[in-house]
């Protein structure tokens, strides 16, 4: 148990629809890590967010949106939903700011379906 | 752009065997490399990673990889397979800003026993 929580653990939705992806990081980590994992795209880092602020950018579609709270939780927000978008999405935490230097301890993931 | 090219999608050794696991990356500059570990139903697990200095670096589980900047390469390798080391294995290289992450295909890595 990596201590990194993601819920939901399944997402059933439908073409056009929005969905939220929750994630809680390891107590005392400032860093959040959203990747996408699909049979079409493989694994794709998207976000980073250090402390509420976005630190890095990758692969991230306009129609994805995430954020940081105070209470250093994060969460993705998929909207106009494709069929495309079904994949397995790993949320990552660290205590540093740094992408390439910080451990990251991956949470065990939520699959989104979109029929 | 840099990029990440895993030789072999599946690869099959005997336990007790040397396990190598092939990466070829891209980069126009001396990039940072990592090999990760996703065990099944699991996210993954950092095994190690390259950022400066030694090029032979040493990670968790008895594996390392070199990195050959002359070949461009970062191989995995474990003189000894174990039936736990079946998993599936991701090489990545980060941009020069170190503001991304590049994956390859991943390797599944079955041993035999």
């Amino acid at each position: 148990d990596s201590g990194v929580t993601q819920t939901p653990k399944h997402l059933i939705t439908a073409t056009g629809q929005r969905v939220t992806l929750r994630c809680s990081p390891r107590s005392g980590d400032l860093s959040v890590y959203w990747y996408q994992q699909s049979l079409d795209q493989g694994l794709q880092f998207l976000i980073q967010y250090y402390n509420g602020e976005e630190r890095a950018k990758g692969n991230i579609l306009e129609r994805f949106s995430a954020q940081q709270f105070p209470d250093l939780h994060s969460e993705l927000n998929l909207s106009s939903l494709e069929l495309g978008d079904s994949a397995l999405y790993f949320c990552a935490s660290s205590t540093g700011g740094g992408l390439v230097l910080d451990e990251q301890f991956f949470g065990p993931g939520t699959r989104l379906t979109v029929l | 752009a840099q990029s990440v090219t895993q030789l072999g999608s599946h690869v099959s050794v005997s336990e007790g065997a040397l396990v190598l696991l092939r990466c070829n990356y891209s980069s126009s500059v001396p990039p940072y490399l990592f090999w990760y570990v996703q065990y099944p139903n699991q996210g993954l697990q950092l095994l190690l990673k390259y950022t400066t200095g030694a090029t032979l670096v040493k990670g968790i589980n008895g594996f390392e990889a070199e990195f050959k900047k002359s070949e461009t390469s970062f191989h995995l390798t474990k003189p000894s397979a174990h039936m736990s080391d079946a998993a599936e294995y991701f090489c990545a290289v980060s941009d020069t800003g170190a503001n991304n992450l590049f994956f390859g295909t991943g390797t599944r890595l079955t041993v035999i026993p």
